[in-house]
């Protein structure tokens, strides 16, 4: 299996412009989370699925940022519009589902580095 | 106070040594405990989990989860330079999953 697949790996971009995150989650996996982390503030959940149905979203640092999960093998983060302290490393990560909840066993993809000037 | 609380560091020690790592939390529904090893510009990977309270054992690596207390441990024993990474705690339950800021650990040759 390829693991954890997200596009793009770097994006860099201007203050104002919409920017789009994708990742493919392992193949049979039904949880799916996204993290952001910077230095200042590590790794911060900012929402999961199971089965595509969003269930915490607590994490969303405001309505600038959605995410979505059409289907089993894709899901989108979108900011509109970026801003430069959102800068930071965006992970996408997938789980099976578990009497955990599938939080116990996530595998992490390598990540895309965001830069907005 | 912070639902979990883990300081930063980093931690020096030198190869062969313990390390010891922990994490205080604040929510009394987790009760699934997780440990992760991140190395520089990767994303985390598990090493281990520990369902409620207790120890648990796999090779050099120990985790301890005190529930009373809303306390967690990681030892690493014959530390080695390869274990030189961030370290993140993490738990989950009632829905909720909640991470640690990381400990950055550096095991000197």
């Amino acid at each position: 299996d390829a693991g954890v697949i997200q596009s793009p790996r770097h994006e860099v971009t201007e203050m104002g412009q919409e920017v789009t995150l994708r990742c493919k989650p392992i193949s049979g996996h039904d949880y799916l989370f996204w993290y952001r982390q910077t230095m200042m503030r590590g790794l911060e959940l900012l929402i999961y699925f199971n089965n595509n149905v969003p269930i915490d979203d607590s994490g969303m640092p405001e309505d600038r940022f959605s995410a979505k999960m059409p289907n089993a093998s894709f899901s989108t983060l979108k900011i509109q519009p970026s801003e430069p302290r959102d800068s930071a490393v965006y992970f996408c990560a997938s789980s099976l589902a578990r009497t955990s909840g599938g939080a116990d066993t996530q595998y992490f993809g390598p990540g895309t580095r965001l830069t907005v000037l | 106070q912070k639902e979990v609380e883990q300081d930063p560091g980093p931690l020096s020690v030198p190869e062969g040594a313990i390390v010891s790592l922990n994490c205080t939390y604040s929510n009394s529904a987790f009760q699934y405990f997780m440990w992760y090893r991140q190395y520089s510009r990767k994303g985390p990977e598990l090493l281990m989990y520990t369902y409620s309270s207790g120890n648990k054992e796999d090779g050099r690596f120990t985790a301890q989860v005190d529930k009373s207390s809303k306390y967690i441990s990681l030892f690493i024993r014959d530390s080695q330079p390869s274990d030189s990474a961030t370290y993140l705690c993490a738990m989950f339950g009632n829905n909720r999953l909640a991470f640690g800021k990381g400990n950055q650990v550096v095991v000197i040759p």
